[in-house]
């Protein structure tokens, strides 16, 4: 069975400053890779996927996460944060495109001016 | 493109009646799955259905039953309420190929359920 885990369930960080957001996760196989951000009583939206080839995924808004299979980790980073990076953030996982997509618990990120 | 659409925004239930959420998928999506989301946790799979038949489950009751019309929108429906129940269901669509990668699912704002 997969599972996800989001160690941070909480990261306070000052505007412009670094943030990284990490995710762990536990599979047998192959997995698919994701990142989806939730603003306040608003649906998932994604952030960024990783399925293959570089291990290096980006996303349109500055935010980036790496691939790592040794380590079963996928984390999420972004090298200066906004206000507007204020949401929830949640890992997920899945092996193929038929199975369930497991997420993690959350991180909530809270940008601070 | 029109974008995944869920109807009603909010409901309010009392226990043992029974509800039904809508689902609109994107246009061109086979495929719908649902997620219940309890209040600081994350989305719980509760099942998926591709071109109308139910293809896989999570560990939810037989009282959490669906269905996918031939235009791949969707239903969940729940019966006998009770107060756990209370959560947002998160609709998601996807367009998938049998033994293909996971495609990306594109979620709903959300049906927000409260249960009295």
């Amino acid at each position: 069975a997969q599972s996800v885990t989001q160690l941070d369930s909480q990261v306070p960080v000052f505007e412009e400053a670094p943030v990284e957001l990490r995710c762990n996760y536990s599979s047998s196989v192959s997995v698919y890779l994701f990142w989806y951000v939730q603003y306040p009583n608003q649906g998932l939206q994604l952030l960024l996927k990783y399925l293959s080839g570089s291990t290096l995924v980006e996303s349109i808004n500055g935010f980036e996460a790496e691939f790592n299979k040794s380590q079963t980790s996928f984390h999420l980073r972004k090298p200066s944060v906004h206000i507007s990076d204020t949401a929830e953030y949640f890992c997920a996982v899945t092996r193929t495109s038929y199975d369930k997509v497991i997420f993690g618990p959350g991180t909530s990120l809270s940008v601070i001016p | 493109e029109t974008g995944v659409t869920q109807s009603p925004t909010h409901l309010i239930k009392t226990r043992g009646q029974q509800v039904t959420l809508r689902c609109s998928s994107q246009s061109g999506h086979n495929t719908v799955s649902w997620y219940q989301q309890a209040l600081g946790q994350g989305p719980q799979f509760i099942f998926q259905y591709y071109r109308e038949e139910e293809n896989g489950r999570g560990n939810f009751p037989p009282r959490f039953s669906g269905l996918q019309f031939p235009n791949y929108s969707s239903e969940l429906n729940v019966n006998a309420l009770e107060l756990d129940d209370s959560a947002l269901y998160l609709c998601a669509s996807s367009s998938n190929t049998r033994g293909g990668p996971a495609d990306t699912q594109y979620f709903g704002p959300g049906t927000r359920l409260t249960v009295l």
